[in-house]
């Protein structure tokens, strides 16, 4: 039972676009929500996280949205640049429920054309 | 201060054998999970161990075991391996709540 789902396998979009990767969860104790990105042959990297508490975190180019009702949330990526081609992962823990493990999403390819 | 390692890189198997792949976690880091990553299921969580002890276990059969030594550096074990056990095998350590940081990975191909 996948408890986070990144429903769109892929993505492409413009250099210099908006991308938006989405994810969406089904467990209502997750309390902490992060985004990772992986290149190939390697291990994903922490890109940005946000609390259940926010709706909203901004790092540069990065944001993170969270939509608690709808169990949803999205990265958005402006302005997309060609080194951010990539697999993208949404990843939800129950802190608060003591179960730190991480959930995973199926992953997002994207590719940013230049 | 160096990441997270994993060894071997890469490996082969034969259906039936078994094999431990091995985690040095980021100095300093006393927690390590360890988490399968197979096409179309994203990256399936296997285990925690944090100071010694497995913490949490993920939905996995017996076959897949870990430990952890008092240098922090883990172990995960796959005794009678299946075609189906080929995959990425992804080590990550943390220290506190937040914060995990992955190792590259072990490539186990099982023929």
């Amino acid at each position: 039972d996948q408890q986070v789902k990144q429903n769109s396998p892929s993505l492409s979009v413009q250099e210099g676009r908006i991308s938006i990767l989405n994810c969406d969860y089904t467990n209502s104790m997750f309390d902490y929500f992060l985004w990772y990105k992986k290149y190939p042959a390697e291990g994903p990297t922490f890109l940005i996280s946000i609390s259940s508490i926010k709706d909203k975190n901004e790092d540069g180019r990065f944001t993170v949205f969270l939509n608690k009702s709808a169990k949803h949330l999205s990265l958005h990526i402006v302005p997309s640049q060609p080194g951010d081609s990539a697999v993208y992962f949404c990843a939800a823990s129950a802190q608060k429920a003591g179960a730190n493990n991480l959930f995973f999403g199926t992953g997002t390819r994207l590719t940013v054309i230049p | 201060k160096a990441g997270v390692t994993q060894t071997p890189r890469y490996l082969i198997k034969t259906r039936g054998q078994q094999v431990t792949l091995s985690c040095s976690p980021i100095s300093g880091h006393r927690s390590v999970s360890w988490y399968q990553q197979t096409p179309g299921q994203g990256l399936q969580f296997l285990f925690e161990y944090f100071s010694e002890t497995q913490r949490n276990k993920g939905n996995f059969p017996g076959r897949f075991s870990g430990r952890q030594f008092s240098n922090s550096r883990s172990e995960m074990n796959v005794s009678t391996l299946e075609l189906g056990d080929s995959a990425l095998y992804l080590c990550a350590s943390r220290e506190g709540d937040y914060g995990y940081t992955f190792g590259s990975g072990t490539r186990l191909t099982v023929v």
